[in-house]
């Protein structure tokens, strides 16, 4: 059974860099047809894609966030990261990671989810 | 990108009754790339159906996915009360992820 876990602060300042690591266990990162992804929710809000990274390398990125997002990944320790730069309020959600199954035919979607976490921007 | 609009934002129906959702695209999705989403307070989403129609594992028969195009439906036949719960529906095009903005089932 595949598991994630995010991990990182829960509060950054405006301005500053949100990083968030998701840790994978049960599975291996390097699995073909999978994209290892981030995904947010602001308080009462809806769910906003950020990206996904393949353990390749390549990655994609919402538009909307595109110039203010790095992710990569880190298959000795099975792990992909999330790097957000000048924060601000709006930026206060909870941070998901999750895994994007485009292995067959159909893509799946996101089967398997971390239980996220908060992450506020505030001085 | 391809916008979702979920109606409507709120549905109250008693258990046991049906409820349906709706899930309007933008522009033209395919069959292979739209997938529900459940979501209770406090807990991650969780995969419901793909393929528009196929059920994730576990998940029960009384639930079921229609549609084609722009326009596609979820629909749970019986209401149970776990079934109560935010559902988003989400497409995949030329490597970009949306979701819709989510419909609210709630008790009446």
């Amino acid at each position: 059974q595949v598991q994630l876990q995010e991990s990182g602060p829960g509060l950054v300042k405006p301005s500053q860099t949100l990083s968030l690591t998701c840790t994978v266990s049960g599975g291996s990162i390097n699995s073909g047809g999978y994209y290892w992804s981030w995904i947010r929710q602001s308080s009462g809000e809806g769910l906003e894609w950020i990206g996904y990274i393949h353990n390749s390398g390549r990655t994609y990125n919402s538009p909307s966030l595109k110039s203010r997002v790095t992710l990569s990944v880190d298959t000795s320790k099975n792990q992909f990261s999330l790097k957000l730069y000048s924060v601000s309020a709006a930026d206060t959600a909870v941070y998901y990671c999750a895994r994007y199954d485009s292995s067959g035919y159909y893509y799946v979607g996101f089967d398997y989810w971390g239980p996220g976490t908060l992450v506020t921007v505030s001085s | 990108e391809i916008v979702l609009t979920q109606s409507p934002g709120t549905l109250s129906v008693s258990p046991g009754e049906r409820a349906t959702l709706s899930c309007r695209a933008s522009q033209s999705v395919s069959n292979t790339y739209l997938t529900w989403y459940q979501q209770k307070a406090g807990q991650a989403p969780r995969l419901l159906m793909y393929g528009i129609s196929i059920r994730a594992t576990g998940i029960p028969g009384r639930f079921s996915g229609s549609g084609s195009g722009t326009d596609f439906t979820l629909t749970i036949s019986r209401l149970e009360p776990e079934d109560y719960a935010v559902y988003y529906c989400q497409q995949y095009d030329r490597s970009l992820i949306t979701f819709g903005q989510g419909t609210r089932l709630e008790m009446k």
